[in-house]
């Protein structure tokens, strides 16, 4: 069984970081492109960024492009999301995801974790 | 960036009735790479159809998929209590993948 775990979130302050991670299991990691989404509260759906099998190929969002970081530990079989200079904007729930179609830069998931909350807020 | 709008905002049905979601894309979808997904209150989406048209593993026929180039249509020929929910497309063809509003459908 699939199954896709995120930690990490929390309330940080404007211009603050934070580190999300993903732990997947039930498939072989390293094979898959993976990605972030969120959904700002009571809004719709983002992609944020994403990851290709290997790690050799990164793809991100203009409104994150600078300031997010997306890497992944095959050996751990974990996703991570590193959030710099965030902004009240970036307020959302994570998700992380398996690609199940599309492209690695433009993925179409099959598989969700249930999430983790950021809040950016002073 | 492929803008998506979906439409109605919100439908108020009963169960046992069919219903039509419409997501209209602002320039045609590459390889029609349009999927849909249902979304309930805290939790996480769920994939429903991909490819505009093909069922994603597990979910019931009365879900079905249909549209190409710009225009795309969700059918659900019977709700079910358990339809009720939050609906989304999203097109996978072009950088950024992009989704639309989402559609709201609630008990009448």
């Amino acid at each position: 069984e699939v199954q896709l775990l995120e930690s990490g979130g929390g309330l940080e302050q404007p211009g603050g970081s934070l580190r999300l991670s993903c732990a997947a299991s039930g498939f072989t990691f390293s094979s898959n492109a993976v990605s972030w989404f969120r959904q700002a509260p009571g809004k719709g759906l983002e992609w944020v960024a994403g990851i290709s099998g290997s790690g050799d190929r990164t793809y991100y969002a203009d409104s994150v492009k600078g300031r997010f970081t997306i890497s992944r530990d095959n050996s751990k079989n974990t996703l991570y999301l590193q959030m710099n200079s965030l902004r009240a904007e970036d307020t959302a729930v994570y998700y992380c995801a398996k690609k199940g179609g599309g492209y690695d830069y433009a993925p179409r998931p099959d598989y969700w974790g249930q999430g983790t909350l950021v809040t950016v807020s002073s | 960036e492929i803008v998506l709008t979906q439409s109605p905002g919100t439908l108020s049905l009963s169960p046992g009735e069919r219903t039509t979601l419409s997501c209209r894309a602002s320039q045609s979808v590459s390889n029609n790479y349009l999927a849909w997904y249902q979304q309930k209150p805290g939790q996480a989406p769920r994939l429903l159809i991909h490819g505009a048209l093909n069922r994603a593993t597990g979910i019931p026929d009365r879900f079905s998929g249909s549209g190409s180039g710009t225009d795309f249509t969700l059918t659900i020929s019977r709700l079910e209590p358990e339809d009720f929910a939050v609906y989304y497309c999203q097109q996978y063809g072009g950088s950024p993948s992009t989704f639309g509003q989402g559609t709201r459908l609630e008990t009448k």
